[in-house]
């Protein structure tokens, strides 16, 4: 099983931007079985996605919290990053990092999770 | 994008208890759906995928059913670690959503 963990900082101002990166062990990211999501979950908003990026760097993401926001992977690390610009108190919440694979049906489940990182947006 | 509505929010049970926790999609989905479990200060973990497809180490106690726009997560004699929150999930058109959850609580 693919362990992930993300890291970055776990405090940003409003206005400025919210950088984080997850680390992806125990496989390869240049499996074709797999895209890499970030989903956020906060107390009002409960489970959002925020996109997946796969292995040559293509993204979909959600067109709901599109604004601002740039997935990109770094196979060579084995690594893939989320970025969002102008941040405010509403995008405070617990940021995780998953895998996702692709079922029978069409569905991109997630299998693999981080432990998640708190990032509060606060002057 | 396709909402999910998870009935109940909340449900008081026993352990020994059957439970049934339903999700309905705002538009059909087919099979493609995904229930997961959460437990405090966790992130959650996937339990049922194609809507009736178990994963790899989830107790057989946990079945899933439905197609189309109406689903259920049934929990068949509840143990004290299956107190939890769960949500149901769906992928469709490159777009994905998770329904607001159904805490379940020991009565």
């Amino acid at each position: 099983q693919l362990q992930l963990q993300e890291s970055g900082p776990g405090l940003v101002k409003p206005s400025e931007t919210l950088s984080l990166t997850c680390t992806v062990s125990g496989g390869s990211m240049t499996s074709s079985n797999y895209h890499w999501a970030w989903i956020r979950q906060s107390p009002g908003k409960g489970l959002e996605w925020f996109g997946n990026i796969y292995h040559s760097g293509g993204a979909y993401y959600n067109p709901s919290l599109k604004s601002g926001v740039t997935m990109s992977v770094d196979t060579s690390k084995n690594q893939f990053s989320l970025k969002r610009t102008s941040v405010t108190a509403a995008d405070t919440g617990v940021y995780y990092c998953a895998s996702a694979f692709l079922t029978e049906t069409g569905l991109w489940g997630f299998d693999s999770w981080g432990q998640g990182a708190l990032v509060i947006v606060s002057s | 994008a396709i909402q999910l509505t998870q009935s109940p929010s909340s449900l008081s049970a026993s352990v020994g208890d059957r439970v049934t926790i339903t999700c309905r999609a705002s538009q059909g989905i087919g099979g493609a759906l995904a229930w997961y479990q959460q437990k405090p200060g966790k992130p959650p973990q996937l339990l049922i995928y194609d809507a009736s497809t178990l994963e790899n180490g989830v107790p057989s106690r946990f079945s899933g059913s439905g197609s189309g726009t109406d689903f259920t997560l049934s929990i068949s004699g509840l143990h004290p670690e299956d107190f939890a929150t769960y949500y149901c999930q769906q992928f469709s058109d490159y777009q994905c959503t998770f329904g607001q959850g159904t805490k379940l609580e020991i009565k």
